[in-house]
């Protein structure tokens, strides 16, 4: 069964960074490409960034390019995102997400002053 | 960017009926391989989405028959043949055609 442990969100005032993190298990982790998703408080959903399946790989929102990194750490199975310059807008639950078939639970960030 | 459009917003249904949602893309959704990456998924209050539908047509694994997709190029269809109590939620299209992936605002079912 595909599992993915989602962690790292919390409360960040804006300008700070956050490392939200994706155990994956169930599946060759190696083998597929991922994504982040957000979703901000009552609103729809929007694609975050995406890596290949090596990594070798990234695209981004242009809400977040330059802010936002995807990585990956295949002989651990996990999924990273690491985010900078934080602004209010950023605000959302974060999903980590295998080929639009499987999704974390979620994680909360929140940036406020 | 390609734009995802759904339609209608809000949509009302009394159980054991039809349902019908809309999606329309601001450019073809056939991808250089010939494959049309349109994906429907449906999530429910307090939950992650769920994929219901993969490339326009094919159900997920566990996704029940009543809900069906159907479109091409750049309109695209999901049908709900009857309505149950369960399906209440949104409803959002996904282009994986292109970078970057983008969804539409949404659906809502309500039941009537």
């Amino acid at each position: 069964e595909v599992q993915l442990l989602q962690s790292g969100g919390g409360f960040v005032q804006p300008g700070g960074s956050l490392r939200l993190s994706c155990a994956a298990s169930g599946f060759k982790f190696s083998a597929h490409a991922m994504s982040w998703v957000r979703q901000a408080p009552g609103k729809g959903l929007e694609w975050v960034a995406a890596i290949s399946d090596s990594g070798t790989r990234t695209d981004y929102a242009d809400s977040v390019k330059g802010r936002f990194s995807i990585f990956r750490d295949n002989s651990k199975n996990t999924l990273f995102l690491q985010m900078d310059s934080l602004r209010a807008e950023d605000t959302a639950i974060y999903y980590c997400v295998l080929r639009i078939q499987s999704w974390g639970q979620g994680t909360q960030v929140s940036v406020s002053s | 960017e390609i734009v995802m459009t759904q339609s209608p917003l809000s949509a009302p249904v009394t159980l054991g009926q039809p349902a019908s949602f809309s999606c329309t893309s601001s450019q073809s959704l056939v991808n250089s391989d010939g494959n049309t990456y349109l994906s429907w998924l449906h999530q429910r209050p307090g939950q992650p989405p769920r994929l219901l539908i993969y490339k326009i047509s094919n159900r997920f694994s566990g996704v029940p028959g009543r809900f069906i997709g159907s479109g091409a190029g750049t309109d695209f269809t999901l049908k709900i043949s009857k309505v149950e109590a369960e399906d209440v939620g949104v409803y959002y299209c996904m282009q994986t055609t292109q970078f970057p992936h983008t969804f539409g605002q949404g659906t809502k079912l309500e039941i009537k």
